[in-house]
C-alpha cells in the first residue's frame, strides 16, 4: 500500500530558531507532492506543488524541496504566525480506496516568542 | 472568487441519526473530494465526484454515501450515525490541475 509518512510528530521552535519538516513517502508513478498549512478547526491551505526531484518552491520564510524518496519544508527564522500543522500529500496516478491524493499525519509546529 | 463553502460549519447529531453535508466548489471546478479527519487517523478519502460522476470511493461503509449537482454543488450524507463517525469533514475541489483547494470543514460531533 503506498505511504506517507511525517516527522517529527511535533516541533517546538523558539522565534527565529530555523529547521525542516520531513515528509517520506513510497509511492508507484508519483505525480506530485504537495505542502499544506492547516490551522486549528480549519481546512488545510495550499502552499506549494512540486513535480520532480531537485524541484524547490518558495514562499516567504518557507522552501520546499524534493527527492526520489522524500521532500523537505525548511522554516527559516520562524515566527510565531508560523505555528499550525503542516501536511504533506503525494499525488499517484492511480485512485482506488486511499483516493489519488494520500495524506501523511501531519507535523504540529509550535513557535515560541 | 470564492473559496470552497461547506454547510453547516458545526453540528451535533446523537447516534443513529442520519446527516447531510453540502459542499459548493470554486467555481469552474468540476471536481469535488471529500475527507473525513481525525486525530489518530488523520485525513482519510471518502470519495470524489467529478461531472455528477463518482470516480474513487474510500474504505468506509455504504452508510456513507454522497453525490454531486450539475451545478457541481456536492453534497455527503452519513446514515445510522456511530460515535466513531465524530469527525472534521472536509471538501475539496480542483479545475483540470492536480492541487485540490479545501473548504473550511464541517465538524460533527455525535452524542
Amino acid at each position: 500500500e503506498d505511504q506517507v509518512t511525517q516527522s517529527p510528530e511535533a516541533l517546538r521552535l523558539q522565534e527565529g530558531e530555523s529547521s525542516s519538516l520531513n515528509c517520506s513517502y513510497t509511492v508507484s508513478g508519483l505525480r506530485g507532492l504537495f505542502w499544506y498549512r492547516q490551522d486549528p478547526g480549519k481546512g488545510p491551505e495550499f502552499l506549494f506543488t512540486l513535480y520532480s526531484a531537485g524541484e524547490e518552491k518558495e514562499k516567504e520564510r518557507l522552501k520546499a524541496t524534493l527527492t526520489k524518496k522524500e521532500s523537505f519544508l525548511h522554516i527559516t527564522a520562524p515566527k510565531p504566525e508560523d505555528s499550525a500543522t503542516y501536511l504533506c500529500a503525494v499525488l499517484r496516478p492511480m485512485g482506488g480506496s486511499q483516493g489519488n491524493l494520500i495524506f501523511g499525519k501531519g507535523t504540529k509546529l509550535s513557535v515560541k516568542p | 472568487k470564492a473559496g470552497v463553502t461547506q454547510t453547516p460549519r458545526y453540528l451535533i447529531k446523537t447516534r443513529g441519526q442520519q446527516v447531510t453535508l453540502s459542499c459548493s466548489p470554486i467555481s469552474g471546478h468540476r471536481s469535488v473530494s471529500w475527507y473525513q479527519q481525525t486525530p489518530g487517523q488523520g485525513l482519510q478519502f471518502l470519495f470524489e465526484y467529478f461531472s455528477e460522476t463518482q470516480r474513487n470511493k474510500g474504505n468506509f461503509p455504504g452508510r456513507f454515501s454522497g453525490r454531486q449537482f450539475s451545478n457541481s454543488r456536492s453534497e455527503m450524507n452519513v446514515s445510522t450515525l456511530e460515535l466513531g463517525d465524530s469527525a472534521l469533514y472536509l471538501c475539496a475541489s480542483r479545475t483540470g490541475t492536480d492541487t485540490q483547494y479545501f473548504g473550511p470543514g464541517t465538524r460533527l460531533t455525535v452524542l
